[in-house]
């Protein structure tokens, strides 16, 4: 089955010390997204890729850094996590940017757990 | 600037009874509008969405949402609730301007016997 695959589900790093998330995808898809998600809150856009493009949110901390090697293959990077950075990565992705009528697909989520 | 809201934070339904989750946006143009549910620990399962058409949506495990332009509300619905429906339910909503979809706060649904 096609679908949005996030690994570790689970991620525990110390305070200060790098770590990586993953997301790998079958659809074939065009973009690549990654969300923070804090205690059952809606998801907040970190950035995104189109293709090879990528764009950033504005708010977004310069802590955070994304990697898209190839289509299938988005990596996000948390340079010196903080206590305030745990949270659910969610990874998503869609054929088209918004504006656009393709639902986004989310894959299952890595809870990091920052001490 | 374009809005969802989900006025509810829980909503709760006996099981068998039907269920609504509200949502209504603030837009400019035409909406692009999405519900997602998500289970504890899981990402967001899309359930529908209404792009143009028949106001009348219907989507995955028995939802459906209306899409209400003169209210400019889209409420999910369901004429049966289970005791599985309960999770957490996302209104989003992205226009022809809008570079990002807009989610809604979510809405916890409990379905009780």
């Amino acid at each position: 089955d096609a679908m949005v695959i996030q690994n570790p589900r689970y991620q525990v790093t110390q305070f200060g010390k790098p770590v990586t998330l993953s997301c790998s995808q079958t659809l074939n898809h065009n973009v690549m997204y990654w969300y923070q998600q804090k205690s059952s809150q809606a998801p907040k856009l970190l950035f995104h890729y189109y293709d090879k493009d990528f764009n950033n949110e504005a708010d977004t901390p310069d802590n955070f850094q994304s990697r898209r090697p190839n289509t299938s293959f988005c990596f996000l990077d948390i340079r010196s996590p903080g206590l305030g950075d745990a949270a659910m990565y969610l990874c998503a992705t869609s054929r088209d940017p918004p504006p656009s009528s393709y639902e986004q697909y989310f894959g299952p989520g890595t809870r990091l757990t920052v001490t | 600037a374009q809005s969802v809201a989900q006025p509810e934070d829980q909503v709760n339904v006996a099981e068998g009874n039907p269920l609504t989750v509200k949502c209504t946006y603030s837009v400019s143009g035409n909406p692009y509008l999405f519900w997602y549910v998500q289970y504890p620990n899981r990402g967001l399962q899309f359930l529908l969405k209404y792009i143009t058409g028949d106001n009348l949506v219907k989507g995955s495990y028995g939802f459906e949402a209306e899409f209400n332009k003169s209210q400019t509300s889209f409420h999910l619905k369901k004429p049966s609730a289970l005791v599985s429906d309960s999770a957490l339910y996302f209104c989003a909503g992205a226009t022809g301007t809008a570079s990002k979809l807009t989610f809604g706060t979510g809405t916890r649904l409990q379905v009780t016997l």
